[in-house]
């Protein structure tokens, strides 16, 4: 099993939308883990840090659920600028990013 | 606080040449990681360093690829006699101590081969 897994997508919503994705990891042992974005053939950047059950900032919220072993992202009031990849990974093995999923807003 | 520094952004090589990405943490990062990424593929791990000692190398070809990060200087990620499947976007990464530290990611190196 990978150590994390995330649905590809694309996710094609319009602005103004709510969505969600979900990133499940295999490893129970990890404690905290981090969303990041990344545009087209740019750098990933940190986008949040999730610690404890969750975070929120804005419009992004991360939820995390420990007894089945996943994360997810919620964005609220989706703006064209958030159409990117969206990453994910746990601190227990900062090696090995999700293979992300990309979001497209649509006008 | 300048970010983590990548150079060049491009680099270009025919061939059987040698390449040298360079990457200068952030100030206060002891941890350096490499990454390369093809097109339209995800980040695919290649090494883990801090200062002077590699500890995790086990995303690296065993052949033609090695990386150093000494105890002065930038970290070099070296590939020699490169192939054309070497063409990708290497990402440089550091973060400070400590397992909750996240990765700040540098702007990249695109390798192109001739």
């Amino acid at each position: 099993r990978k150590e994390v897994e995330q649905d590809p997508g694309p996710f094609n919503v319009p602005e103004g939308a709510t969505v969600a994705f979900n990133c499940t990891y295999s490893n129970s042992a990890s404690q905290s883990f981090f969303w990041y974005r990344q545009d087209c053939r740019k750098e990933p950047k940190l986008l949040m840090s999730v610690y404890s059950s969750g975070n929120e900032d804005g419009r992004f919220t991360a939820q995390l659920n420990r007894a089945s072993q996943y994360i997810s992202l919620l964005i609220r009031d989706s703006k064209l600028s958030d159409s990117a990849t969206y990453l994910c990974v746990p601190n227990f093995n900062k090696f090995y990013f999700g293979s992300g999923t990309k979001l497209n807003v649509k006008p | 606080n300048a970010g983590v520094m990548q150079n060049p952004r491009h680099l270009v090589r025919r061939r059987g040449q040698e390449a040298r990405l360079r990457c200068s943490p952030m100030k206060g990062h002891s941890h350096v990681y490499w990454y390369r990424q093809l097109p339209e593929e995800g980040l695919k791990f290649m090494v883990y360093l801090q200062k002077e000692n590699i500890i995790d190398e086990s995303g690296m070809p065993k052949e033609r690829f090695s990386a150093e990060f000494p105890k002065e200087g930038p970290s070099i990620l070296r590939i020699q006699q490169v192939v054309r499947g070497d063409s990708a976007a290497y990402f440089c990464a550091s973060s400070r101590e400590g397992v909750n530290s996240p990765l700040h990611f540098g702007n990249g190196t695109r390798l192109t081969v001739t």
